[in-house]
């Protein structure tokens, strides 16, 4: 079965401050993998997704991500931090079962 | 182009009382999904159709939920009767294509309050 693991529940950086949340991931082939951001009463946004090919994925406002094989995962970063990018952010992992199955998510707050 | 749309936006209701959610995909998106977040968690899928047949429901609790995309665009979840456990924000997703790898749009969600 595939799961996702995000270890930081809550994270607080400043503004223009780096960025890393991590996703690790398990699934026994090729996973799919995504990033999504959901703001409070909203519904989740796609930041990025990684099917194949080049390991590091540009997304939507900044973000990127880099997919390491050996280390099944799957981490997202930004250089600077804005205080808009306040919100819950998860990460996702499908296969050959069309299913996502999504982590528990990591939750980002952005400090003035 | 429109978004995915859910009504109501939010729900209170007592045990063991019944309830329905409504969903509009995108148009032309043949895959509608349903999922629940409970709080704190991630989304859980519930169930996937595509077009007006259901692909997967492994995880829908059917003594209780039932769901249905008559003509293959509108949807309903309807819980019948309610437990404490089923508070939690229900998300409908929609998708170009019945594959797992295109991307899900998703609707704001409704927030259900089980007292």
């Amino acid at each position: 079965a595939q799961s996702v693991t995000q270890p930081d529940i809550h994270i607080t950086v400043s503004e223009g401050a780096s960025l890393e949340l991590r996703c690790n991931y398990s699934y026994g082939a090729t996973p799919y993998l995504f990033w999504y951001v959901q703001s409070p009463g909203q519904g989740l946004q796609l930041l990025l997704k990684y099917f194949s090919g080049d390991t590091l994925v540009q997304g939507i406002k900044g973000f990127e991500a880099e997919f390491k094989r050996s280390q099944s995962s799957f981490n997202l970063r930004k250089p600077s931090v804005h205080w808009s990018d306040a919100a819950e952010y998860f990460c996702a992992v499908t296969g050959s079962a069309r299913q996502l199955t999504f982590g528990s998510g990591t939750q980002l707050t952005v400090l003035p | 182009e429109a978004g995915v749309a859910q009504s109501p936006r939010y729900k209170i209701i007592e045990k063991r009382q019944s309830v329905a959610f409504w969903c509009n995909p995108i148009s032309g998106h043949a895959t509608l999904y349903w999922y629940q977040q409970i709080l704190g968690q991630g989304p859980k899928l519930l169930i996937q159709f595509q077009n007006n047949g259901v692909v997967d429901d492994s995880q829908l609790p059917k003594d209780r939920f039932s769901a249905e995309r008559l003509k293959g665009v509108d949807s309903t979840l309807k819980i019948q009767p309610a437990k404490l456990e089923d508070s939690a924000v229900y998300l409908c997703a929609s998708s170009l294509a019945p594959t797992g790898v295109d991307e899900q749009y998703f609707g704001p969600g409704t927030r259900l309050t089980v007292t």
